[in-house]
């Protein structure tokens, strides 16, 4: 079974502190993904990755960055929280790079900044 | 700009009819798309796919219909069930120049399936 942990279900985090989110995927998929879904606005991308210490910005990369240092962690980091930082973060992960493949999401990290 | 866009924002329907979930998109280049489920404070689940090159998928009770003239797909639930009420996003990916590709999802749309 396809597996995309990650590791804070819920975070309250002060105005100004630095956030890492982290996520592991076990399925040895090139791609992973960090996503933030808002009510009204869906699922937007953030960053993704799709090697090891390869990245690309995504729709909102303003205030986060990610780093992947091995090809199963991906991690976000918010180098200075916002209350509008405030949201549900989601890692997804996929194979190769084509069309055609399902993405696989974690369940999600609830992020309140203060 | 919306690329993908879920009109309905929720939709109620009687335990064991059918839900029709919809979706448009803009962008002739998508060539895949996917339907997902999400229950609160969970991460989406993958339902369903089709690829650009059918306009047909089925898989239990759900079916997933792509009309690429219109730009649209849809998502169909026959039988419907309580267990189905959840928000539904569809989602669709294209290649981008960097060779790459991306998903862009839908705002979503909260099924509830009463009994």
């Amino acid at each position: 079974d396809v597996k995309v942990t990650q590791s804070s279900r819920y975070l309250v985090k002060r105005t100004g502190e630095k956030v890492f989110l982290e996520c592991v995927q076990d399925m040895d998929h090139e791609n992973m993904f960090w996503y933030r879904q808002d009510p009204g606005l869906g699922l937007r991308l953030i960053y993704f990755s799709y090697d090891v210490k390869m990245k690309e910005k995504g729709d909102i990369p303003e205030g986060y960055s990610v780093s992947r240092e091995k090809k199963e962690r991906f991690s976000l980091i918010l180098e200075s929280a916002s209350t509008n930082q405030t949201s549900m973060y989601l890692c997804a992960s996929s194979a190769s790079l084509s069309s055609g493949n399902t993405i696989y999401f974690g369940e999600g990290s609830w992020l309140t900044v203060v | 700009d919306q690329q993908v866009k879920q009109n309905s924002p929720s939709l109620s329907v009687q335990e064991g009819r059918i839900s029709i979930l919809n979706c448009d998109y803009t962008n002739s280049m998508f060539d895949y798309f996917l339907w997902y489920k999400k229950y609160p404070a969970e991460g989406p689940t993958f339902l369903i796919s089709i690829s650009s090159i059918k306009d047909k998928n089925e898989d239990g009770r759900f079916t997933v219909f792509l009309n690429k003239s219109a730009k649209h797909l849809s998502l169909h639930i026959v039988p419907s069930q309580p267990g189905d009420s959840a928000v539904y996003f569809c989602a669709a990916s294209a290649r981008k120049a960097s060779g790459t590709y991306k998903y862009i999802f839908g705002t979503g749309t909260r099924l509830k399936v009463l009994a």
